[in-house]
């Protein structure tokens, strides 16, 4: 059974104080690892998708990076607007549903 | 939302009831998912469509049908909704998997309460 597992819950930062958030993750032949963003009350954005260990992303202040058993998402420098619940998320075959952690819960402090 | 809509976007129902919820997305996507967000549990997966009329069963699929007629419209049907059903559903799409890149796109969910 795929398994994801995010940490932690939440996370209270002040306003650039740069951290890590982790999703470790237990499949069968991992096809990609998503992250996404959760506004309240709103859908989940899509962020990245990384494929390989050794893959890296960015955009803006966040950067992704896998290995063989978890991804960090790095925040460098938060500001207020990067508060929200982050997901992790695996797929196993390409037309498959997505296994989902519970996600970390993020505020950024003025 | 990626050409994504979902409805309605809030309904309350009584126990027993049958409930239908639409996705319709404007995407031409091959690929559409139902789950649902339960706080404790994040995001479940409940049936998927590969395509017009093939419907393949998710990890939470008791209680709960689905239908695609057209490619822009997946419906998700509560035959007799109970009170654990009680959730926020989320629509989503995928692209063909002839191209390599396969994320999923969401919609904006529908909130819905069973008494």
């Amino acid at each position: 059974e795929d398994q994801v597992t995010q940490s932690p819950e939440a996370l209270r930062l002040q306003e650039g104080e740069s951290s890590s958030l982790n999703c470790s993750y237990t499949v069968s032949g991992l096809r990609g690892l998503f992250w996404y963003r959760q506004d309240p009350g709103k859908g989940p954005e899509f962020l990245f998708t990384l494929y390989s260990a050794g893959e890296e992303k960015e955009k803006e202040r966040l950067k992704a990076t896998l290995t063989k058993k978890e991804s960090f998402l790095h925040i460098t420098a938060p500001k207020p607007e990067d508060s929200a619940t982050y997901l992790c998320a695996v797929q196993r075959g390409g037309a498959d549903g997505l296994t989902f952690g519970k996600g970390t819960h993020l505020i950024i402090q003025p | 939302d990626a050409g994504i809509t979902q409805s309605p976007r809030h309904k309350v129902t009584e126990t027993g009831t049958p409930v239908t919820l639409r996705c319709h997305q404007t995407e031409n996507h091959r690929y559409m998912y139902w789950y649902r967000q339960d706080p404790g549990h994040g995001l479940r997966l409940i049936h998927y469509s590969y395509g017009v009329k093939d419907t393949d069963k998710g990890e939470v699929s008791d209680g709960y049908s689905v239908s695609r007629s057209k490619t822009e419209d997946f419906l998700l049907t509560l035959e007799s909704a109970t009170s654990s059903q009680t959730s926020v559903y989320f629509c989503a799409i995928s692209e063909s998997l002839a191209t390599f890149y396969n994320e999923q796109f969401f919609g904006p969910g529908t909130r819905l309460t069973v008494l």
